[in-house]
């Protein structure tokens, strides 16, 4: 069965580290994103892409990259990790073409910055 | 700009009905999506609307209203499981890019 995958799944850091978390789909959909989640402000993306090589800044992008060498993958890397950044990301991931298609979201990741 | 407001927790009786509103404010619509996140999880999809009216799947029906930037999610013969959060979200123009709210945590007792 087709899948979206996050990891790692919690992540403990230290304020300033690089951190980089995973996102893989096999349902071969050209468009992936990134979201974060915090309580009172619901899901809020951070980058997307509609497919290979193309990267988009979302609304919250500010501390943030993202790379697509590939179909499956599209990596979230926080360049110097901040405690504003503690919190919980959602990979998502949708086709490309024609109306009403659904997002389909990974587990999430929990991370803490200290 | 854009802006989507939803009731922040709701509480509602098992059996019962109960409907989460939501009102939008956005340039570029193309469509509103409906997903529910149990506590700790992922979100799933629930519900597309693009058109005017009302759209029924099993106990969970979604309306919408474009002039008025409004929409409902009705949830019929409420069950224990349905305690989640429901997100409200509106699609920008095409390739899917969502504007989510910030949800409505509704709690179900027996």
């Amino acid at each position: 069965d087709a899948e979206i995958t996050q990891s790692p799944r919690h992540k403990i850091t230290e304020t300033g580290r690089q951190v980089t978390l995973a996102c893989h789909q096999t349902w071969n959909h050209n468009n992936m994103f990134w979201y974060r989640q915090d309580l009172g402000h619901g899901l809020r993306l951070i980058h997307y892409s509609y497919g290979v090589q193309d990267t988009n800044k979302g609304e919250v992008s500010d501390g943030y990259s993202v790379s697509r060498s590939n179909t499956e993958d599209l990596p979230l890397t926080l360049e110097s990790a901040a405690s504003s950044q503690t919190s919980v990301y959602f990979c998502a991931s949708s086709e490309s073409r024609g109306q009403g298609y659904e997002q389909y979201f990974g587990p999430g990741t929990r991370l803490t910055v200290t | 700009g854009q802006n989507i407001d939803q009731p922040t927790e709701m509480t509602a009786t098992e059996g019962a009905i109960v409907q989460i509103n939501c009102t939008y404010q956005t340039s570029g619509f193309n469509g509103l999506f409906w997903y529910q996140q149990h506590a700790g999880e992922a979100p799933t999809f629930l519900s597309y609307n693009v058109l005017d009216g009302l759209e029924e799947k099993g106990r969970f029906s979604s309306f919408l209203s474009r002039s008025k930037g409004y929409s409902y999610l009705l949830l019929k013969e409420l069950q224990m499981k349905d305690s989640a959060s429901y997100l409200c979200a509106v699609r920008r123009g095409g390739y899917n890019k969502l504007i989510f709210g910030a949800g409505t945590r509704l709690a179900v007792h027996p």
